[in-house]
C-alpha cells in the first residue's frame, strides 16, 4: 500500500480567505488526482496531473503536481462556502491502482 | 439520472443477517470497484472487476462476496457481518486504456452492523 498523507485534516475559514491543502507521499504515481466529497455523496473528480511540474486551473483552484510526482497541492482562491467538502488526493501506480490520501475536510463559513 | 446508482442508500443489518448492496453503472464503463469508507481511514480499495473479471481482491474477509455478472451491474453479498464493518461503500467506475480514467462514483450505501 502507497500511504498519501493529506495535511490539514481538517480546514475552518471563512468565506472569501485563501487555503492550500497538501498531498505528499515517499512514492512516485504516473498521476495524480483530486476528488471532492460533499455530505451524503460520492467523491467527484476535480482534476487530473500527469506531468511533474505541471499546473492545472479550474476557476478559483490550482492544482500543482510536484516535480517528482510524489506529491500535490490545491491552492483555492477565495474560497466560498461551496467549496466546503472532502477533498481526496489520489495517486496512481499501474492499471486499475489508485491510491487515495486521508483527505482534508474544508469548512468555509459564510 | 445519475451515472453509478447504489440501492440502498441505508443499510442497518444484525450481525447474523444477509444483505446485499447493489450498484449500476450506465456510462457504458467496463471497470468496477467496491470501496470501504471509513471515518479517519483513507479510501479502502476492495475488489475489481475488468470486463466481469475480478483482477483484484484487496485481502478482503470472505465475510463479503462480490458478484459481477455483466459489466454494468456489480453486487457486494454481505453475511455475518462485525460492527467494525459499519461503513460507507462505494461503488465505482471507470473505462481501463482510456489514458489516466478517473473513478466516477455512486452516492454509496451507509451500513450499520448492530
Amino acid at each position: 500500500t502507497q500511504l498519501l498523507e493529506q495535511s490539514p485534516q481538517f480546514l475552518s475559514i471563512q468565506e472569501g480567505e485563501n487555503l492550500t491543502v497538501y498531498c505528499n507521499s515517499s512514492s512516485v504515481f504516473s498521476s495524480l488526482q483530486w476528488y471532492r466529497q460533499e455530505p451524503g455523496e460520492g467523491p467527484v473528480l476535480l482534476v487530473t496531473v500527469v506531468t511533474g511540474g505541471e499546473v492545472k486551473k479550474l476557476k478559483r483552484l490550482t492544482f500543482q503536481f510536484g516535480d517528482a510526482r510524489k506529491d500535490s497541492s490545491l491552492h483555492i482562491t477565495a474560497a466560498q462556502p461551496g467549496d466546503t467538502g472532502l477533498y481526496l488526493c489520489a495517486g496512481a501506480s499501474g492499471a486499475n491502482n489508485l491510491f487515495f490520501g486521508t483527505g482534508t475536510r474544508l469548512t468555509v463559513i459564510p | 439520472e445519475t451515472g453509478v446508482t447504489q440501492t440502498p442508500r441505508h443499510l442497518v443489518m444484525g450481525m447474523t443477517n444477509k444483505k446485499s448492496l447493489k450498484c449500476e453503472q450506465h456510462l457504458g464503463h467496463n471497470a468496477m470497484y467496491w470501496y470501504k469508507q471509513s471515518a479517519k481511514k483513507p479510501l479502502e480499495l476492495m475488489f475489481v472487476y475488468n470486463f466481469k473479471e475480478q483482477t483484484e481482491n484487496n485481502s478482503v474477509p470472505s465475510r463479503f462476496s462480490p458478484e459481477c455478472p455483466n459489466s454494468s451491474h456489480l453486487f457486494l453479498h454481505l453475511h455475518t457481518l462485525q460492527p467494525e464493518d459499519s461503513a460507507l461503500y462505494l461503488c465505482a467506475s471507470s473505462q481501463p486504456g482510456q489514458g489516466e480514467s478517473p473513478l466516477h462514483f455512486g452516492n454509496g450505501t451507509r451500513l450499520t452492523v448492530t
